[in-house]
């Protein structure tokens, strides 16, 4: 069965600096996706950004980047230029490819210091 | 708004009771999926239906729990004389096939509390 674990239950930045998140995963597949999720306080979840197995890039998305480390199946995400709106918490997750049901971590609580 | 809607938003209700919440995916989103989601723990899958057949349940969804699609619309998720245990923030998600990329968009939650 496939895990996800984020070791990070809170993680504080001060605004303007950088911070990443750390994700690591479990899985005997070779093809699945990643995902970085944003869940504000009394807020929906939404998706920050995603990343294909097959893919050896690093996605990125404006002020959001990965660092995508298959072999070690190591997910992290760096969040630059951090913004009072990025407080929020971020859970890391696992999608198998062609499946359905994704599979998250017990999730990360950003605090961003003004 | 076209986002995925659930209603209610909060729930409160006595042990023994039963409670019925209702989902209405993105208008052409075949899939739709339920999770839970309890304090400090990220969503666990519940269930997922593909238009309206139910192709996959959790063990986590017991003999009280049931959700139904009819139609392959909105869809309901009921749960049988509550306990306690139940409380917890029930989130509802939907995605369109298109090969492989099903990305899920998620709804607010309903937020279930058993005293």
């Amino acid at each position: 069965a496939q895990t996800v674990t984020q070791s990070q239950p809170e993680m504080s930045v001060q605004e303007a600096e950088t911070v990443t998140l750390s994700c690591t995963y479990d899985t005997s597949e070779s093809d699945y996706y990643l995902f970085w999720y944003k869940q504000p306080p009394s807020r929906q979840m939404i998706l920050v950004i995603r990343q294909e197995a097959y893919k050896q890039q690093n996605a990125t998305e404006n002020r959001f980047s990965v660092n995508f480390q298959k072999a070690a199946k190591s997910f992290s995400l760096k969040i630059s230029d951090s913004q009072l709106g990025d407080a929020a918490m971020y859970f890391c997750a696992y999608r198998s490819a062609g499946g359905f049901k994704t599979i998250f971590g017990a999730g990360t609580r950003l605090f961003v210091k003004a | 708004d076209t986002g995925v809607s659930q209603d209610p938003r909060h729930k409160i209700t006595k042990r023994g009771q039963n409670v019925t919440f209702r989902c209405d995916p993105i208008s052409e989103h075949n899939r739709l999926y339920w999770y839970r989601q309890t304090l400090g723990q990220g969503p666990e899958f519940l269930t997922y239906f593909q238009n309206e057949a139910q192709l996959e349940k959790s063990r986590l969804l017991s003999d009280r729990f049931s959700a139904e699609r009819p139609k392959g619309s909105f869809s309901t998720l009921e749960i049988q004389r509550t306990e306690q245990g139940d409380s917890a923030m029930y989130l509802c998600a939907s995605s369109a096939f298109r090969d492989n990329d099903n990305e899920q968009f998620f709804g607010p939650g309903t937020r279930l509390t058993v005293l």
